[in-house]
């Protein structure tokens, strides 16, 4: 079956240092794959996302992503935290292990940026 | 403003008094979707919807229906609500059904089941 793991339900960074947010999923199928954001009390909004195209993706406010086959993974990284960036992000990839466009989620991994 | 729209934002409700929240998406999107987010389980789809008049199972279908009679609403219907739907509920649609589309999500209803 699809799945998608993120690694660390929390993560805390300085601000000014590196975001690493890290996604593996799991695939029997080429996955279309994306990061969203979720900012307290509001729903979620993408980041970016990865349809086949370029393995390196560049998303909304500084953040990107590296699609890597063989490691079947999807980290967000950014270069300099800021702190804007707390909140939750998510990972997602469609479609499901039959080729249906169910869209299976991460667990979430929460970014606190340190002052 | 193009946007997806969920009512009510808050409810709470008791057992077994059935209950509906609409979701309605102004940008002639083919695809919705229903979801419940739970803390340390991320999202979870509950149904979604490829076009008018269909619908199929996500993830977590058990308890829940839903019915796209219109392009542009989708309501969630719990028949007979119980504690363990207690959650978060985001609405979200997208453009087309090839999956690679981007998902514009509502703002989320918050439900409490007693």
């Amino acid at each position: 079956a699809q799945s998608v793991t993120q690694l660390g339900s929390h993560v805390s960074v300085s601000e000014g240092a590196l975001v690493l947010l890290r996604c593996n999923y799991s695939s029997s199928v080429p996955p279309y794959l994306f990061w969203y954001v979720q900012y307290p009390n509001q729903g979620l909004q993408l980041l970016l996302k990865y349809t086949s195209a370029a393995t390196l993706v560049k998303g909304i406010n500084g953040f990107e992503a590296e699609f890597k086959k063989s490691e079947t993974s999807f980290h967000l990284t950014k270069p300099s935290a800021h702190m804007s960036d707390a909140a939750e992000y998510f990972c997602a990839v469609t479609p499901d292990y039959s080729g249906t466009y169910k869209y299976i989620f991460g667990t979430g991994t929460r970014l606190k940026v340190l002052a | 403003e193009a946007q997806v729209t969920q009512n009510p934002r808050y409810l709470i409700t008791v057992t077994g008094k059935k209950l509906t929240v609409t979701c309605s998406q102004n940008m002639n999107h083919e695809y919705m979707s229903w979801y419940r987010q739970d803390p340390g389980l991320g999202l979870r789809q509950i149904y979604y919807s490829m076009n008018v008049e269909v619908t199929d199972k996500g993830d977590v279908p058990e308890g829940y229906k839903v019915s796209r009679k219109e392009k542009r609403n989708f309501p969630l219907i719990l028949e007979s609500p119980s504690p363990n739907q207690t959650s978060l509920y985001f609405c979200a649609s997208s453009l087309g059904t090839e999956g690679q589309e981007t998902q514009y999500f509502g703002p989320g209803t918050r439900l409490l089941v007693l």
